[in-house]
């Protein structure tokens, strides 16, 4: 059985449209993340939360909104969104937050048109 | 600059032969990741290691944090580990957030 579960798994939305990524893992892990893989960068890290609050953003944009509604979910809400946003995003989770190993899900993978 | 050099960029082996991929560091690093991601586009887990060497079935990594690098060998490779590598790094200070290489694209032919 998936430990980490992203929904959906492929996205397309129009330009200006707002989008919700949903993320839930199984691993009772207490740290979960955002991670974003384009085209033109690597995977890059976006949030970090742990016990349900926000403790990292490494995002340039409020267009990108995590919303944690449960300790084992971690949805990504992006707002007016752009053709830029295209990329797959993956939610990971960690027992603990620092040190220790995170495991990813499957990843959503978004494109904007 | 980039806080994770990772090399090469692409590799090409025949089955049964081996090489090692190679990820250096401008930064220090608390531990390390290593993934492969596979033609679905999942990540899967590898290694983690905080330092020293770590060792499963074909594959085998080393991480040595002073020396600022991590390497990750494969041997006897087969055709299911074609790929792409990743190394991650957390560093210190970085509160969690793992800087990722531009990773390994493996190919291995019969």
């Amino acid at each position: 059985d998936p430990k980490i579960i992203q929904k959906p798994k492929y996205l397309v939305a129009v330009t200006g449209s707002e989008k919700i990524l949903i993320c839930e893992q199984y691993l009772g892990h207490n740290a979960m993340y955002w991670y974003r893989q384009s085209a033109k960068k690597p995977l890059e890290f976006m949030f970090s939360y742990s016990y349900q609050k926000l403790m990292d953003n490494q995002t340039a944009s409020s267009r990108f909104q995590p919303q944690s509604s449960k300790k084992n979910h971690l949805d990504l809400q992006i707002t007016a969104l752009k053709p830029d946003d295209s990329a797959t995003y993956f939610c990971a989770s960690s027992h603990r937050r620092g040190a220790d190993e995170q495991y990813f899900g499957p990843g959503t993978r978004l494109t904007v048109l | 600059g980039d806080q994770v050099e990772q090399s090469p960029s692409a590799l090409s082996l025949h089955e049964g032969t081996g090489s090692a991929l190679r990820c250096n560091f401008t930064t220090t690093m608390r531990a390390v990741q290593w993934f492969q991601q596979n033609s679905r586009g999942s990540l899967i887990n590898l290694f983690y290691l905080a330092s020293g060497t770590k060792e499963n079935g074909r594959l085998k990594s080393t991480f040595n944090s002073k020396e600022s690098y991590s390497t990750l060998h494969i041997r006897d490779a087969q055709l299911e580990d074609s790929g792409t590598y990743f190394c991650a790094a957390e560093a210190v200070g970085s509160n969690a957030k793992l800087t990722f290489g531009k990773g390994t694209k493996l190919s291995v032919k019969s």
